[in-house]
């Protein structure tokens, strides 16, 4: 069945980086989009970025400039590299394949992502 | 990117029907059916109950269904029942190639 991963997240300072990593197995990795929806404390969903099977990101404006997605077909990852973050970055970040143009139907445990002042 | 707008909370009684809505624009929910429904209970991840507006994967109720008229989408959940208690999120694809998430809707069963 479907897993997936997430790792990475801690507490970081404002202003520091942090990569987080999704490790999936049992789909085909690179016949998928692939992608990042966060939630914050006590919040709603977000949605971060994506990537497509070809490698093409996209991000909300929120993260622009400050987040890259990347994924690593050989070692069926995704990453998110989040660099200047800000105390509203924290969350529990979550990885999903796109099964459908929005449509997640798998997640993972997610990892929590905390930046203090 | 503003999110999508969901009513705050919705209420029934167990074998009522419920509607949530989730208003965008034309530049999402009114200009692709793209939209997708998520239920998530406290400290889960989210699970999937709509995707295409109103189709429903392999394993969720026939008593969840989508649709869509203009820029406003709905859930409906008929027959309501204790466990359908639960935050209910709505996600668009926009024009500009990404995706956003409604406001959340927080369902109680009374």
């Amino acid at each position: 069945q479907v897993q997936l991963v997430e790792s990475g997240g801690g507490v970081v300072q404002s202003g520091r980086s942090l990569r987080l990593s999704c490790a999936t197995s049992g789909f085909v990795f690179r016949n998928y989009g692939l992608d990042w929806v966060r939630q914050a404390p006590g919040k709603g969903l977000e949605w971060v970025a994506g990537i497509s099977t070809n490698g093409s990101p996209m991000y909300a404006d929120c993260v622009k400039g400050r987040f890259t997605i990347s994924r690593d077909n050989s070692k069926n990852t995704l990453y998110l590299q989040m660099i200047s973050l800000r105390t509203e970055d924290t969350a529990v970040y979550y990885c999903a394949p796109d099964e459908k143009m929005g449509a997640f139907e798998n997640w993972g445990q997610g990892t929590l992502v905390t930046v203090s002042p | 990117q503003s999110a999508l707008t969901q009513p705050a909370s919705v209420s029934g009684s167990p074998g009522q029907s419920i509607a949530i809505s989730c208003t965008g624009t034309s530049s999402d929910v009114g200009g692709y059916n793209y939209v997708s429904w998520y239920q998530q209970h406290p400290g889960k991840a989210p699970k999937l109950m709509i995707y295409d507006v109103s189709i429903r994967p392999s394993g969720v109720s026939n008593r969840f269904s989508g649709s869509k008229s203009g820029n406003t989408a709905s859930l409906t959940i008929s027959g309501l029942q204790a466990e359908d208690e639960a935050d209910y999120y709505c996600i668009s694809y926009t024009s500009s190639t990404t995706f956003v998430f409604g406001t959340g809707t927080k369902v109680t069963v009374l």
